[in-house]
């Protein structure tokens, strides 16, 4: 059936080194991407999206890349910190409701 | 402005025994809905409110879990009788409109099924 999925349950990078989170989806229709980040003890927040009509999408610190030949997308997060510590889901959200994959856990040394 | 709100934070139970998790959204969010993170798994959607009315509810996994919100406020996810799958975290969210951006969660309920 439809997926989205993840490559690596478990990132772990130096403070201050860039990160790179990948998502496969299965869907060629999905036309909307969405990547939330989820702390300890918290809910998934919005972190950046992306529409299909685009390939790149540029945030404060982050940059999401699609590539729809191959169905994948990443997020990008620039010079991280501890903070950014948490699990980070890609969704596909062209059918309104957040369709979620498994989730990354990155960790983050200082 | 308050955030969405859940309740209980953690609840442990037996098997067989009865829970019941509350939610409720960011005031004036019509569209509410139910998710469930089992352990190193994916979030999975499990229903959809808009008002006090089912839009979607696909995702519920059997006819044990039964969802309400009376009055088209505050919702209620009963799962009666509880089984161990059933463990997880549950997150409630709410969107005054239908974009991912406005979709947003609450911190979640921690059920523990003994």
């Amino acid at each position: 059936g439809e997926s989205v999925g993840l490559h690596l349950p478990t990132l772990s990078v130096q403070e201050g080194d860039n990160s790179i989170i990948n998502c496969a989806y299965s869907n060629s229709a999905s036309d909307y991407f969405i990547w939330y980040k989820q702390e300890s003890g918290k809910g998934p927040q919005f972190i950046i999206d992306i529409r299909s009509n685009m390939d790149k999408r540029q945030g404060q610190r982050v940059t999401v890349l699609l590539n729809k030949t191959v169905k994948h997308l990443s997020l990008q997060i620039a010079a991280t910190q501890p903070g950014d510590s948490a699990v980070y889901f890609c969704a596909e959200g062209g059918s309104y409701i957040p369709t979620f994959g498994r989730g990354t856990s990155l960790i983050v040394h200082p | 402005e308050a955030g969405v709100t859940q309740f209980p934070s953690h609840s442990v139970i037996e098997k067989g025994q009865t829970v019941t998790l509350r939610c409720d959204p960011i005031s004036g969010h019509d569209n509410l809905y139910w998710y469930r993170r089992v352990m190193g798994k994916e979030i999975k959607f499990l229903l959809h409110f808009v008002k006090e009315s089912k839009q979607d509810e696909s995702g519920m996994p059997n006819n044990r879990f039964l969802a309400e919100r009376t009055g088209g406020t505050y919702s209620t996810l009963k799962v009666q009788p509880a089984e161990l799958e059933d463990s997880g975290v549950y997150f409630c969210a709410s969107s005054l409109g239908l974009a991912g951006l406005e979709v947003f969660f609450g911190p979640g309920t921690r059920l523990t099924v003994l």
